[in-house]
């Protein structure tokens, strides 16, 4: 399967700041990129779609104004928390969409710590 | 709107012992599934999936898994577990038209006993 980084693995930061996660495919090129969180103990829940060059489609319930999606190329999206709070703490995992297996590529997660 | 149901938090197995995994979906139509591994501050891997055709399906690291239409599973299995096996099990059901959005259950945090 594809190879995709995250980058920061782990960041901390104070609240009200803003934390900017990139996600890079190493290997493959994908035109939809999703963008999950992960709460300690608890699933995978989906935040947005995005598509190359197009606006992030966002789950209900998701601020697009807080979590701004840029997928910047066809192996670049970033994710970036704006006035981060410490309810925002969370695993954040990106993942390629690859329309030929149907399957997903997920990322390795970056650890986000709101103090 | 779909649903995933893994009903065992933890499950403890001793190293060696066979691993059934269960998992049950709620989907208006034939869904595609998925199991998923995922070790402690890591990314998820792919272990297996289902699309169509054979209702038993291989995965990698030994792992296997069949689709149940009538009961809605997807049960992940193994004959034998190894310590290395010890992670969080994801089963995850999509659409079967494209790779979009996935669902995926609250998953099953395996503990391999010596």
């Amino acid at each position: 399967g594809a190879v995709v980084s995250q980058h920061p693995s782990r960041v901390i930061c104070k609240s009200g700041t803003s934390v900017k996660i990139e996600c890079r495919s190493l290997d493959f090129q994908a035109t939809t990129m999703f963008w999950y969180r992960q709460f300690p103990k608890q699933s995978l829940m989906l935040m947005a779609t995005s598509n190359e060059g197009s606006k992030a489609t966002y789950e209900q319930g998701v601020e697009k104004d807080k979590f701004l999606i840029n997928h910047a190329s066809l192996t670049l999206s970033t994710l970036t928390v704006t006035s981060a709070h410490p309810e925002d703490s969370s695993f954040y995992i990106c993942s390629f969409g690859d329309s030929m297996s149907n399957e997903q590529f997920f990322g390795p997660g970056t650890r986000l710590t709101v103090l | 709107a779909q649903s995933v149901t893994q009903p065992d938090i933890h499950i403890t197995v001793s190293e060696g012992a066979s691993l059934e995994l269960r998992c049950n979906y709620s989907y208006g139509a034939t869904p595609y599934l998925f199991w998923y591994v995922q070790s402690p501050g890591q990314g998820l891997q792919l272990l297996l999936k289902y699309f169509s055709g054979d209702t038993l399906v291989q995965g990698i690291k030994g792992f296997e898994a069949e689709f149940k239409r009538s009961q809605s599973s997807f049960n992940l299995r193994k004959p034998s577990v190894h310590w290395s096996d010890a992670a969080e099990y994801f089963c995850a059901v999509g659409p079967n038209s494209g790779y979009s959005t996935l669902t995926f259950g609250k998953g099953t945090m395996l503990l391999v006993s010596p």
